[in-house]
């Protein structure tokens, strides 16, 4: 079975904080992807990867940037972290050849 | 734009009540329909992939149909392990990052 490992299930941080959040997958997938998931709000891609150091926009990037120097690790970084980016954050993977994703446990990061 | 709207929001049913959750989707070329439960604080976990109006498919209580404008996950004589988070996502053709559009989910609730 694939899997997808998040580092952290729980962080708590400090307003401007640099945070780094971390994303291995054990499959040799190329595709792999950062959601966040809010109440109401539903999941919302932030950024994409296809390939080792290629990096593409989700629909809310704004605040995050992105770091895939090795195939099986994928990491979110929040440069300067904001109370309006508390929420779950999920990480997937997805190989050539298929469809579906599989999602990490996601961490639950709290800004304070 | 893609969309994919999930209705009800929440649903509470007694042990043995089946019922039907609904996945309404606008796509331009649909790739494939996926649903995923969530339990809470965890990541989604895969369920089913559909590719072509008419498809059905089966797991245990689950069975997930596809028309050209919506897909149903049906769920006979369900027990309380039920209870999760059902999400529906849709996959374009024309979509080169092979990205998800998730809905905002059925919160399922089964009472014993």
């Amino acid at each position: 079975d694939v899997k997808v490992t998040q580092s952290s299930r729980y962080l708590v941080k400090r307003t401007g904080e640099k945070v780094f959040l971390e994303c291995v997958q054990d499959m040799d997938h190329e595709n792999m992807f950062w959601y966040r998931q809010d109440p109401g709000l539903g999941l919302r891609l932030i950024y994409f990867s296809y390939d080792v150091k290629m990096k593409e926009k989700g629909d809310i990037p704004e605040g995050y940037s992105v770091s895939r120097e090795k195939k099986e690790r994928f990491s979110l970084i929040l440069e300067s972290a904001s109370t309006n980016q508390t929420s779950m954050y999920l990480c997937a993977s997805r190989g050539q050849g298929s469809y579906g994703y599989t999602f990490g446990s996601g961490t639950r990061l709290t800004v304070v | 734009e893609d969309q994919v709207t999930q209705s009800p929001e929440a649903l509470r049913l007694q042990e043995g009540e089946s019922s039907s959750l609904n996945c309404s989707y606008t796509v331009s070329g649909l790739r494939g329909l996926f649903w995923y439960r969530q339990d809470p604080g965890k990541g989604p976990e895969f369920l089913f992939t559909l590719y072509s109006a008419g498809e059905e498919k089966e797991k245990e209580r689950l069975k997930a149909t596809l028309t050209k404008k919506e897909s149903f996950l049906h769920i006979t004589a369900p027990k309380p392990e039920d209870s999760a988070t059902y999400l529906c996502a849709v996959q374009a053709l024309r979509n080169a990052g092979n990205m998800l559009t998730f809905g905002g989910g059925t919160r399922l609730m089964v009472k014993p």
